[in-house]
């Protein structure tokens, strides 16, 4: 089963919103990972937050993580056209070889 | 700026075929990775490498095995192909609990 499930599968909103998307997953992590791919590409790594961190931001993204309701959020302010693309939350659970597992993605559409 | 190389950006193959998968990184990263990744499914892992010839499971190695002869090399062999095995294919790098370095992935068609 899914480590990590994100939420929503899918997202459209208007450029210039801001783009909230969640990850749940199931066991105790050493860190979770965001990801973005766009289409026909590979995955580009967004965002890393430890188990031991609450919030992280890095431009216009904030991660949260939530150790206790073992859940993530990732929030995109002013997006743009160009932040089209899937999503993927990742956890990995010991940090000793870096081993993924990743959710399904949530396709983020934003309109000019 | 990481490099990961995979060496062919689309690729088709016939059934029974065997198949090779290459993938060069260029960070001296001691972990690499091969997913594939399919509509609906996400990313799934099939074998990751945490040194030179050394090899593990992941969640699908079924009809798959890998090569790491090398530290900036993983390969990924398809014994025998089959149209099952029709995706798209995902190589990874990374440093000990640092994130993952992504390749930009060969769609693989088997006929």
């Amino acid at each position: 089963s899914q480590q990590g499930e994100e939420d929503p599968q899918a997202l459209s909103i208007q450029e210039g919103e801001n783009a909230t998307m969640n990850c749940s997953y199931k066991t105790s992590i050493n860190n979770l990972q965001w990801y973005r791919q766009n289409s026909g590409r590979g995955l580009v790594h967004l965002i890393l937050i430890r188990s031991n961190e609450r919030e992280k931001h890095s431009g216009r993204l904030r991660v949260t993580l939530d150790t206790s309701k073992k859940s993530s959020s990732l929030l995109i302010t002013a997006s743009r056209a160009a932040d089209t693309a899937s999503y993927f939350c990742a956890t990995d659970l010991t940090g000793a070889n870096s081993k993924l597992t990743f959710g399904k993605g949530i396709t983020l559409s934003v309109r000019p | 700026d990481v490099k990961v190389t995979q060496s062919s950006r689309y690729l088709v193959k016939r059934t029974g075929e065997k198949v090779f998968l290459e993938c060069v990184q260029d960070m001296d990263h001691e972990n690499m990775f091969w997913y594939r990744q399919d509509p609906g499914l996400g990313l799934r892992l099939i074998y990751f490498s945490y040194d030179v010839k050394m090899k593990e499971k992941g969640d699908i190695p079924e009809g798959y095995s890998v090569s790491r002869e090398k530290k900036e090399r993983f390969s990924l062999i398809l014994e025998s192909a089959s149209t099952n095995q029709t995706s798209m294919y995902l190589c990874a790098s990374s440093a000990t609990d640092q994130p993952q370095h992504f390749g930009d992935g060969t769609r693989l068609s088997i006929l």
